[in-house]
């Protein structure tokens, strides 16, 4: 299986700030990744797709980079409703496997 | 736009089969694999598997013993088996689809809150 390992597990910014969050695999897995964002109580939310790419309807201050193991999602100036728990998530191999989520919570 | 609800018993005992349902409205179940995925409380998300169109399943090896996914096309329904539970197997189970590209999940379900207690 390919283990995917998040940083940090938790954050607190405040509104405005630019927020880092990183992914890596255990194995090369391309670009085959996504990002989720899960608000309270929701499913989550596809944001990002192969590594870099931004969902429909998702606002631009979502960016993502990397490719191979190392990956990144950045949330340029953060805002109040960013407030949820982020996931990577790997598709190039069975079992599908995600990063252990990072927490983001607003100052 | 495709909507996914899942349904079941809330609470199941340990050993016994945990059984849910996930109702497709809105596209045909036909094509894509629907899958299941389940989150502990305050924990993170774990694939449990699919089932494809043509009927072929595919199950996380962490589960596969205990797991079957099966769909039901008139009703426009699968479902999800797991026998022998635990309080481990205690989590929100998720029934979702993938978008435009395999593994990717663009649809999901509300998700359902499943506990093991006697």
């Amino acid at each position: 299986d390919i283990q995917m390992t998040q940083s940090p597990s938790s954050l607190s910014a405040s509104v405005g700030d630019r927020v880092t969050i990183t992914c890596r695999a255990s194995q090369v897995i391309s670009n085959w990744l996504t990002w989720y964002q899960q608000k309270p109580g929701q499913a989550p939310k596809s944001l990002i797709y192969a590594a870099s790419n931004l969902q429909s309807g998702v606002p631009s201050r979502f960016s993502g980079s990397g490719s191979g193991t190392d990956f990144t999602l950045t949330i340029s100036s953060l805002q109040p409703e960013d407030l949820a728990t982020y996931y990577c998530q790997q598709y190039n191999s069975y079992p599908l496997t995600f990063g252990g989520g990072t927490k983001v919570e607003i100052k | 736009q495709v909507q996914l609800q899942e349904s079941g018993p809330g609470l199941v005992k340990p050993s016994e089969t945990l059984s849910l349902t996930c109702t497709v409205s809105g596209g045909s179940i036909s094509t894509y694999y629907w899958t299941w995925i389940r989150q502990p409380p305050g924990k993170g998300l774990e694939w449990i598997g699919y089932i494809y169109d043509t009927g072929s399943t595919n199950y996380n090896p962490s589960l596969k013993s205990r797991v079957t996914i099966s769909v039901n096309r008139t009703k426009n329904q699968f479902s999800l088996k797991l026998n022998s539970v635990t309080a481990a197997d205690t989590a929100v189970y998720y029934c979702a689809r993938d978008g435009d590209t395999v593994g990717l999940f663009g649809y999901w379900g509300q998700g359902i809150l499943v506990t093991v207690s006697s």
